[in-house]
Parts: structure tokens; sequence; C-alpha cells
């Protein structure tokens, strides 16, 4: 199976700390979404890339938060000095045009 | 802007009775996509459908059947003889270009909850 991958599954940090997070889409999908969801509520969008190409950002995504897509292919998403508000389910998802397919999210909890 | 509600937060039925998940967006594009996603306890966003606004067919899938009505601006979703393996949170999206292309604006999402 080929799907959308993400690593890790879980991080526990410390506030402060920095993480990066890594999304591996579907093979030939060029455009790549990440999402954040906490808990009780739908996914909320974060940020979009057409190739390598970061065409929008969500206000949600403070200058502490930097997401790169190097070679159109994966992606990476940096929280840098994280805080107990970034706590959350961070979802990855790619699509050629169509409907999204989701990875199974990096669980990142800041203690 | 862009809006999607579902109101209903959880809805608990015993196996075999049927589901319906309400649904209302909000949107200024005559253009636009609506999906549903299933969300299991393994956390995963399943893809369930994708409907656009210039159809309004109803669509049936197995036990899962989309009622899509333009004049309510509702695409509320049935799932027939409900099974355990049904239990998950569902989520209603809208995508219209507003924005941008593709992107999802979700709802809340409805925890159905299928006890035997």
């Amino acid at each position: 199976d080929t799907g959308v991958s993400q690593d890790p599954r879980h991080k526990i940090t410390k506030r402060g700390q920095n993480v990066t997070f890594r999304c591996d889409p579907i093979s030939e999908h060029n455009r790549l979404y990440w999402y954040r969801q906490t808990l009780g509520q739908g996914p909320e969008f974060l940020t979009y890339f057409q190739n390598e190409a970061q065409l929008e950002k969500s206000r949600l995504l403070s200058d502490r938060f930097s997401a790169e897509r190097p070679k159109g292919s994966f992606s990476t998403l940096e929280i840098q000095r994280t805080e107990q508000g970034d706590s959350a389910m961070y979802l990855c998802a790619s699509t050629l045009g169509g409907e999204q397919y989701f990875g199974p999210g990096t669980r990142l909890t800041v203690t | 802007a862009q809006k999607v509600t579902q109101a209903q937060t959880e809805i608990s039925v015993v196996e075999k009775e049927d589901v319906t998940l309400d649904c209302v967006y909000e949107t200024r594009d005559t253009t636009y996509y609506l999906f549903w996603y299933k969300q299991p306890p393994s956390g995963e966003l399943v893809f369930l459908i994708r409907r656009n606004s210039f159809d309004e067919q109803n669509e049936i899938s197995g036990r899962y059947s989309w009622n899509f009505q333009k004049s309510t601006s509702s695409f509320n979703f049935t799932i027939t003889a409900s099974q355990v393996v049904d239990s998950a949170v569902y989520f209603c999206a809208l995508s219209d270009l507003t924005d941008s292309w593709g992107k999802l604006q979700f709802g809340a999402g409805t925890q159905v909850v299928v006890t035997p």
C-alpha cells in the first residue's frame, strides 16, 4: 500500500523545544496539505503546496511554524519554541485535484 | 466565508438501526465540492464521497446514501442497517474557490456510536 505516510506517529516534547514532522504523499500527487486537529474538532487547514511551491498559509500558522516541500515530494512541518497550545494531531493529505487522501497523523503533546 | 455546520455532536444507535447525519454548509461560490470523511478510533481520515455543486443526484453506495439539496444547503448522510464497525466520527467538508482550490473546510464532526 502506497498511501500517505507520516512520521513520527507520536511526539512528546517539552515546551520551548523544536519539533519536525515529515509527510510522504502518494507518489503521483502534486498537491499536499497540512491540517491541525484538536480534540473534538474537525481538521483545520494550515498550509498547501502545489509541487514545491507553498501557495497558501493559514492565519493559524504563526511565525513559529514553517513548512517545506523541497523537491515536490515529501514535506516537513517544523514548529519552533513549542507551546502547550500546539498540542494537537497534525494531518497531512495529498491529492491530484480531487478528493484528498489523509495520512495517519502525528500526535504532538507539549508538556 | 465558507462554513460547515454539523449540529449533531453524537448519535447513539443499536445495531441494524438507520442513522442520518446532518450537514449544512455556507458558501458564496456557485462552484464547490462537498465531502464526507470517516475517522474511526484509529484516527486516520477515510474518504467516503465527493459531490460537486452541479450534481444534485442522490447517491447510494452499499449501506451508505447521500442526499444533496442545494435549496437548503444540505448534504446529509445516511447509514442503513448500522453495524458496530460504523462507530466513528464522521466529518462533512466543503471546498470552494473563495480562497484556494482544494482547501477543505470541515465541520466539527458527528460521533456515531453503534452498540450491539
